[in-house]
């Protein structure tokens, strides 16, 4: 069975600094998506960025970006110039590739920005 | 295009009663999803719809839970009787196809008493 681990808890950033949020995950499969969702507090939980396996090429939107180490299973993201409104609870997720999977989700990261 | 809305938003019964929660999936999504989240935990999937059809109901936890989506359009989600382990986040999700993003809703927070 797949699992998705998300060790820090809580994290805590100044405005406009970098941060950079944990995943680990481990799977036997080859082909899969992974995600970062964010859920704001009292508001829907929206996609923040998907990655591919097969792909080599860190994803990226905006300020937002991916480093994806598939050898060590490992899927961090990190936030540039950081918001006020980036302030939220941050979930890593996993899918396998077939049509329809459901996803698994690591425990989360409650994300805090410092003005 | 209206997002997937979930209602209520908020729920609090007590141990023993009924409680139905509803799932409006984004118009034209054949495929919709539960999940839930208990107290500080992660989320954790229940089942998968796609239209009408039960594709994956392996994440029920146990036959007190029902979940229908009768015409494929909107689905629901029965907890009878309520537990006071059920207390949590209940989130519906969706998608048009099975390989594309899953859309969240906000979500309907259950408390058992």
């Amino acid at each position: 069975a797949q699992t998705v681990t998300q060790s820090q808890p809580e994290m805590s950033v100044q405005e406009a600094e970098t941060v950079t949020l944990s995943c680990t995950y481990d799977t036997s499969e080859s082909d899969y998506y992974l995600f970062w969702y964010k859920q704001p507090p009292s508001r829907q939980m929206i996609l923040v960025i998907r990655q591919e396996a097969y792909k080599q090429q860190n994803a990226t939107e905006n300020r937002f970006s991916v480093n994806f180490q598939k050898a060590a299973k490992s899927f961090s993201l990190k936030i540039s110039d950081s918001q006020l409104g980036d302030a939220a609870m941050y979930f890593c997720a996993y899918r396998r590739e077939a049509s329809g999977s459901r996803l698994t989700f690591g425990e989360g990261t409650q994300l805090t920005v410092n003005p | 295009e209206a997002g997937v809305t979930q209602f209520p938003s908020h729920s609090v019964i007590e141990k023993g009663q009924t409680v139905t929660l509803r799932c409006d999936p984004i118009s034209g999504h054949d495929n919709l999803y539960w999940y839930r989240r208990v107290m500080g935990k992660e989320i954790k999937f229940l089942l998968h719809f796609v239209k009408e059809s039960k594709q994956d109901e392996s994440g029920m936890p146990n036959n007190r839970f029902l979940a229908e989506r009768t015409g494929g359009t909107y689905s629901t989600l029965k907890v009878q009787p309520a537990e006071l382990e059920d207390s949590g986040v209940y989130f519906c999700a969706s998608s048009r196809q099975g390989n594309q993003p899953q859309h969240f809703g906000d979500g309907t927070r259950l408390s058992i008493l």
